[in-house]
């Protein structure tokens, strides 16, 4: 099946700092979320992103299918925006299923 | 709008008393999703259903575990008998064709 990977598996940043995370999967896909599950255990949506560029405040999205990954950037971090934030895309073998990446577990200090 | 509603948001229970976890979807959605989260296995799919109907139920861990959906609007995992190792976070998740899912705000089950 497919397989997915995030990285940095951990991150911690200053407050103010930008920040770059990745997702990489093994196939071809045509579908991609973005979550951030917060301290509270609250998963987010933040992006779908099949393709292309989004944006929503201090963060955006890339997803480059053809080449098998999608970046999550977010610039100018504050400290709610700790938490997980994990990828999930669709299975090879199920459409109907998808399959969520290890996460990034972002912490950003005061 | 209202977004997926689970209830209860904390269960705390004896080993061997039935636990059971409801749902309800987002209006005119078709597809739900029990999700388990540990911390040792991450976020695991359970079972789905489609239209009501359960679709791949490969991820129920044991007969212990079973899952209803009797209308559009309302979805129960029922565990019996609870068992300590069965502590985790349990999300509903649904969806119109699959993506994007919208995930409720989970029930953290402790089994004693």
């Amino acid at each position: 099946g497919i397989q997915v990977e995030q990285s940095p598996p951990d991150l911690i940043l200053q407050e103010g700092a930008n920040s770059t995370l990745r997702c990489n999967f093994s196939d071809s896909v045509n579908n991609l979320q973005w979550f951030h599950q917060n301290p509270w255990g609250q998963l987010i949506n933040l992006f779908y992103i099949p393709s292309g560029t989004k944006q929503n405040g201090r963060l955006s999205a890339t997803t480059v299918a053809t080449e098998r990954y999608s970046l999550l950037y977010i610039s100018s971090s504050q400290t709610t925006d700790s938490g997980v934030y994990f990828c999930a895309v669709p299975s090879a073998t199920s459409y109907d299923k998808v399959i969520f990446g290890p996460g990034t577990s972002l912490s950003v200090i005061p | 709008d209202a977004g997926v509603i689970q209830s209860p948001r904390h269960e705390v229970t004896e080993m061997g008393q039935e636990v059971t976890l409801r749902c309800k979807p987002i209006s005119g959605h078709d597809y739900l999703f029990w999700y388990r989260q540990t911390m040792m296995r991450g976020l695991e799919l359970l079972i789905y259903f489609n239209n009501n109907v359960p679709i791949d139920d490969s991820g129920m861990p044991e007969d212990r575990f079973s899952a209803k959906m009797p209308n559009a609007s309302f979805s129960t995992l029922k565990i019996q008998p609870s068992e300590p190792r069965d502590s985790a976070v349990y999300f509903c998740a649904s969806s119109l064709m699959v993506q994007p899912q919208h995930f409720g705000d989970g029930t953290r089950l402790s089994i004693l």
